[in-house]
């Protein structure tokens, strides 16, 4: 079955801009997370999300949202970006609910903040 | 709070001999522990688990993971390792203390190269 799809795969911004992020999960997966990537902090959990609800928040400002759909697609949308949100932002879907299940990331998207 | 430890940043190897990466652990419940790798400009792929059971976990692509609840530690393996398995390696752990939010806390990764 196909895996998570992340759009577009590469961005590039200039700072005070919005974007907004997409990630398809695998059919069937109704939990979304959303982690931040960059080589100073490593991955960060930004916020995970499961049957339209944020089930959970990271340790990110306010500009950092996100919402998921009726059919589990999630979007992450950054605000008055600043040159520091350049990153790599991974999404990842698991089924969710219990604890074993692993999670199966996406190719990411790129995103850079002139 | 949960947290992921991966002493080494860089560790090299020479083609067909064992590897080792290492990874210790905290949690304040049961840990759910993996083992993903990146490579260049790609998303993390999932190589292992361990959420119950058997110490020895065996994974993807030859790899195996060997769980110890008293070092707490989670030991990424392999017997012989290949010029192509050099990339970055994440340990990680989601602390299923009751909960059911899913959450990943990752170490900062180790970056495995593999000298022909």
């Amino acid at each position: 079955k196909a895996g998570v799809t992340q759009t577009p795969r590469y961005l590039i911004k200039t700072r005070g801009q919005q974007v907004t992020l997409s990630c398809s999960p695998i059919s069937g997966h109704r939990s979304v997370s959303w982690y931040q990537q960059t080589p100073g902090q490593g991955l960060q959990f930004l916020f995970e999300y499961f049957s339209e609800t944020q089930r959970n928040k990271g340790n990110f400002p306010g500009r950092f949202s996100g919402r998921q759909f009726s059919n589990s697609r999630s979007e992450m949308n950054v605000s008055t970006l600043e040159l520091g949100d350049s990153a790599l932002y991974l999404c990842a879907s698991s089924a969710g609910g219990s604890g074993n299940t692993e999670a199966f990331f996406g190719q990411g998207t790129r995103l850079t903040v002139v | 709070a949960q947290s992921v430890a991966q002493p080494e940043d860089q560790v090299n190897v020479a083609e067909g001999n064992p590897l080792t990466v290492k990874c210790t652990y905290s949690v304040s419940g049961n840990p759910y522990l993996f083992w993903y790798v990146q490579y260049p400009n790609r998303g993390l792929q999932f190589l292992l688990k361990y959420i119950t059971g058997d110490n020895l976990v065996k994974g993807s692509y030859g790899f195996e993971a060997e769980f110890n609840k008293s070092q707490t530690s989670f030991h990424l393996k392999k017997p012989s390792a290949l010029v192509s398995d050099s990339a970055l390696y994440f340990c990680a752990v989601r602390d299923y203390g009751g909960g059911s939010n899913y959450k990943l806390t990752f170490g900062k990764g180790t970056l495995l190269t593999v000298n022909p």
